[in-house]
């Protein structure tokens, strides 16, 4: 099956910094999502982007399809951004997501 | 209001029970879905459930049934619960099968003593 590896695997930021998150995925995929899980267990939909570029707020991603990764870029950071990002991709029948491992983000004021 | 939910939040229960957690969308989506959380956070896909098509990801052992009693409700049931069945457990919904995004339950938290 698809392998999925996201860096760095933690992460400690003080309030106000960016920073970039990466997912390298092993093949070709058809759906690829970010989600923020944040400390009460919560998994919160970020983007669906299995390709080009998006941006809410301070959070933006930019996928490379044909390069097989993409990235979540997190400005300004603030306490609230404090969790465990993934990044999930499909390329099967079913629409099943494969997650990565995940990056913890702590971000301290 | 909330668009995928998941009951009970907590389950704490013996070996060798067995046990069901209930999910329901509103969302209108066509496809749902179960996922496990693991101790090191990491989740893997269970089933997917469409039109009645139920696609079973080969790892998930027998005792894991998903039941739907309708396109709006997907409940696991599980029997003879083991001590590694401990774990969050998930319910998503999407659009469709095909490469639609996935919304997610609060999870179901499952202790086995």
């Amino acid at each position: 099956g698809i392998q999925v590896e996201q860096s760095p695997p933690d992460l400690i930021l003080q309030e106000g910094a960016n920073s970039t998150l990466r997912c390298n995925f092993s093949d070709s995929v058809n759906n690829l999502q970010w989600f923020h899980q944040n400390p009460w267990g919560q998994l919160i939909n970020l983007f669906y982007i299995p390709s080009g570029t998006k941006q809410n707020g301070r959070l933006s991603a930019t996928t490379v399809a044909t390069e097989r990764y993409s990235l979540l870029y997190i400005s300004s950071s603030q306490t609230t951004d404090s969790g465990v990002y993934f990044c999930a991709v499909n390329n099967n029948a079913g629409n099943m997501l494969t997650f990565g491992g995940g990056t913890r983000l702590m971000v301290k004021p | 209001d909330t668009a995928v939910s998941q009951t009970p939040k907590y389950l704490v229960t013996q070996m060798g029970n067995d046990k069901s957690i209930k999910c329901e969308q509103n969302l209108g989506h066509d496809t749902m879905y179960w996922y496990k959380q693991d101790s090191k956070k990491f989740l893997k896909i269970m089933f997917s459930y469409n039109n009645k098509e139920l696609i079973i990801n080969e790892t998930v052992p027998n005792r894991f049934s998903p039941k739907s009693p309708d396109k709006a409700h997907l409940n696991l049931h599980i029997n003879s619960l083991e001590l590694g069945d401990s774990a969050v457990y998930f319910c998503a919904s999407s659009q469709d099968a095909f490469n639609q995004p996935q919304h997610f339950g609060d999870g179901t938290r499952l202790s086995i003593l």
